[in-house]
């Protein structure tokens, strides 16, 4: 199955920072999604890519899928405390038809400190 | 229902019991999909069943698990002999077709002492 790298496994911002977390393919993805999960939450679907290139946003939120769809990154503008938790990427081992499973990355931690 | 729904939602057992966790999917969905995620770790994937279709079984630890999916809708993950390692939140998610988007549990949170 399809396997993603992601980094950093922790960020600690001030309030204001910008953060950045990535995933990284060997191979080329035919999508791509993003989720958070805040401190003892369940994970919370935010966007998929599927286009080579695509860029998305959602109010302070970046999402990027590389031209060679073998990256991704989700950039936070001016963090608030209110995006505490993790943030993990996922991959599906989708062929024709068939979703099939998904695959999470590491997830990355994101502190923000008031 | 309006959301994916998981029971017991905390479950503590002793080493050696069998334990069966239910997840009931958002009606209608054809995908759903367990994972275990151990304190501050990521998501490990279990098992994913997708509409009548073979369920995909790639994940699952052991002998000692195994998961079920009865008429298409609830599914139960069973383990069996439980382990201390055992000890984590199974988180359940369902998908209604491709390319949709996923929805999440809220967990069971198992714990073997």
């Amino acid at each position: 199955g399809q396997q993603v790298m992601q980094i950093p496994q922790y960020q600690h911002v001030q309030e204001g920072e910008d953060f950045t977390t990535y995933c990284n393919s060997s191979t080329t993805l035919s999508n791509i999604q993003w989720y958070k999960q805040r401190p003892g939450g369940h994970p919370v679907f935010l966007i998929q890519l599927v286009k080579s290139g695509e860029v998305k946003k959602q109010k302070r939120l970046t999402f990027q899928f590389g031209e060679a769809k073998k990256n991704s990154s989700l950039h936070i503008t001016a963090t608030q405390t209110t995006d505490v938790g993790t943030y993990f990427c996922a991959v599906a081992n989708a062929g024709g038809t068939s979703y099939g499973k998904l695959t999470f990355g590491q997830g990355t931690i994101l502190t923000v400190h008031p | 229902g309006a959301g994916v729904s998981q029971s017991p939602s905390n479950k503590v057992t002793e080493k050696g019991k069998d334990v069966e966790l239910r997840c009931d999917p958002i009606s209608g969905h054809t995908a759903l999909y367990w994972y275990r995620q151990s304190l501050g770790q990521g998501l490990e994937f279990l098992i994913y069943f997708q509409g009548n279709s073979a369920p995909d079984k790639s994940g699952l630890p052991s002998d000692r698990f195994s998961a079920e999916r009865t008429g298409g809708s609830v599914s139960t993950l069973t383990i069996q002999r439980t382990q201390q390692e055992d000890s984590a939140v199974y988180l359940c998610a369902s998908r209604s077709g491709f390319r949709n988007t996923i929805y999440f549990g809220e967990g069971s949170w198992l714990t073997v002492v």
